[in-house]
């Protein structure tokens, strides 16, 4: 039974546009949701988290909402540029314990 | 320059041969964890170290064991009871506490293929 689930695997925007890439979870004991960003042949790096007593988050152009009712999150890239092209993983946790990660999405952004 | 670093970074195994995989940090972080990514699946955690000398099994941890006998370490072995090791490893860290956010850090990867 996967918890977290990223039901798209790829996402493809032009430059300049909104990238939206979407999570969503089961598990309804999670609190803390985060966002990694990884490039081929390297380790994920953090980019963004929210707590789930917030709905949105904000960091420069990316801006993470959170819908708890419908168990439901998303990230939003705004401008999308090239060098945002990368795999996109969404992870969850409880309590700050160990993270429950989803499959990815592969995000391509065009010039 | 603080991080994680993880060796070697490709590693070939052959039939029925035990493999460690290194995990070194120096960012003076209590948790540690081993993933591993096959082809276009998430991370699956076979195992996690929340403090020295302790561990436990992830959702994968068959075939695979670990030790953390010092903070900054913590090694994999790949052992011949795992039939299929072929994929991408990764480790990470983590400071422990509910303000850290189990915000992990990840090494470069270790690429394991079989002979």
């Amino acid at each position: 039974d996967q918890q977290v689930k990223q039901n798209s695997p790829s996402l493809s925007v032009q430059e300049g546009r909104i990238s939206i890439l979407n999570c969503d979870y089961t598990n309804s004991m999670f609190d803390y949701f985060l966002w990694y960003k990884k490039y081929p042949a390297e380790g994920p790096t953090f980019l963004i988290s929210i707590s789930s007593i917030k709905d949105k988050n904000e960091d420069g152009r990316f801006t993470v909402f959170l819908n708890k009712s419908a168990k439901h999150l998303s990230l939003h890239i705004v401008p999308s540029q090239p060098g945002d092209s990368a795999v996109y993983f969404c992870a969850a946790s409880i309590n700050a314990g160990k993270s429950t990660f989803g499959d990815g999405t592969t995000l391509t952004v065009k010039p | 320059d603080g991080g994680i670093t993880q060796s070697p970074k490709y590693l070939f195994r052959k039939e029925g041969q035990n493999v460690t995989l290194s995990c070194e940090q120096n960012l003076n972080h209590d948790a540690m964890y081993w993933y591993r990514q096959d082809p276009g699946q998430g991370l699956r955690l076979i195992y996690y170290s929340q403090i020295v000398n302790d561990f436990q099994k992830g959702d994968i941890a068959e075939g695979y064991s670990v030790s953390r006998e010092k903070k900054e370490s913590f090694p994999l072995t790949v052992t011949s009871a795992q039939k299929n090791p072929t994929a991408f490893y990764l480790c990470a860290s983590s400071a422990r506490g509910v303000l850290a956010k189990n915000i992990q850090y990840f090494g470069a990867g270790t690429r394991l293929s079989v002979l």
